[in-house]
């Protein structure tokens, strides 16, 4: 069965480093999302992209942030300036035309020190 | 606002015994519902979904949920729980037109032998 796939799966880096998220959707679907869990908090939307634009964002998703598809397989996410705060689990979801289940990647557990 | 409660953290159920997670939900439009179990690292995998029709929905491993818009709730239920399912359930809304899910805090199932 096809997956959402995610590199890497535990990221650590350092305070004021850029850090990007790599996602590999399911190959037919059209709509990306990224999500992220704060530890011990909810599952929280961050961005969606369609037709190589992004879609909606939420108010998390500020300047530091941005998502690219570069090659049309490949969905990242970038942090430029890490911050502690940024520290989380990150989900990568894709779904596609006629059906609006999201599928989900394992996610990136991304620790800033 | 949108949003998804689910008041339950944690639940211990010993095997065999039924299984019920309650999922409150406040949505301005027709909701989409869903149910996801995340084991440990692992990624969300869709249990079940609500879009309309029967108010009862199937999904995978036997469980199954009911839908009831006069009380804003699609709880989840299994009639008897195996040791495998202890996993943490997310309950999340949606509406039409591919757009973010909103996801509920999770409840953390412990499945005593």
């Amino acid at each position: 069965e096809p997956e959402v796939t995610q590199t890497p799966s535990h990221q650590v880096t350092q305070m004021g480093q850029e850090v990007i998220l790599h996602c590999v959707p399911i190959s037919n679907h059209l709509y990306f999302y990224w999500y992220r869990q704060i530890l011990g908090q909810k599952v929280e939307f961050l961005v969606s992209f369609y037709n190589n634009e992004i879609s909606e964002k939420s108010e998390i998703f500020d300047d530091q942030f941005s998502v690219e598809r570069p090659d049309g397989s490949n969905f990242t996410l970038k942090i430029r300036s890490t911050k502690l705060e940024d520290s989380a689990m990150y989900f990568c979801a894709s779904t596609s035309s006629g059906i609006y289940e999201q599928y989900f990647g394992p996610g990136t557990r991304l620790t800033v020190t | 606002a949108q949003s998804v409660t689910q008041p339950d953290i944690h639940i211990t159920v010993s095997e065999g015994a039924s299984l019920e997670l309650r999922c409150n939900y406040s949505y301005g439009a027709t909701p989409y519902l869903f149910w996801y179990v995340q084991s440990p690292g692992q990624g969300l995998q869709l249990l079940l979904k609500y879009f309309s029709g029967d108010t009862l929905v199937q999904g995978i491993k036997g469980f199954e949920a009911e839908f009831k818009r006069s009380q804003s709730s699609f709880n989840l239920r299994k009639p008897s729980v195996h040791w495998s399912d202890a996993a943490e359930y997310f309950c999340a809304v949606s509406g039409y037109n591919f757009n973010k899910f909103y996801f509920g805090s999770g409840t953390k199932l412990n499945v005593k032998p």
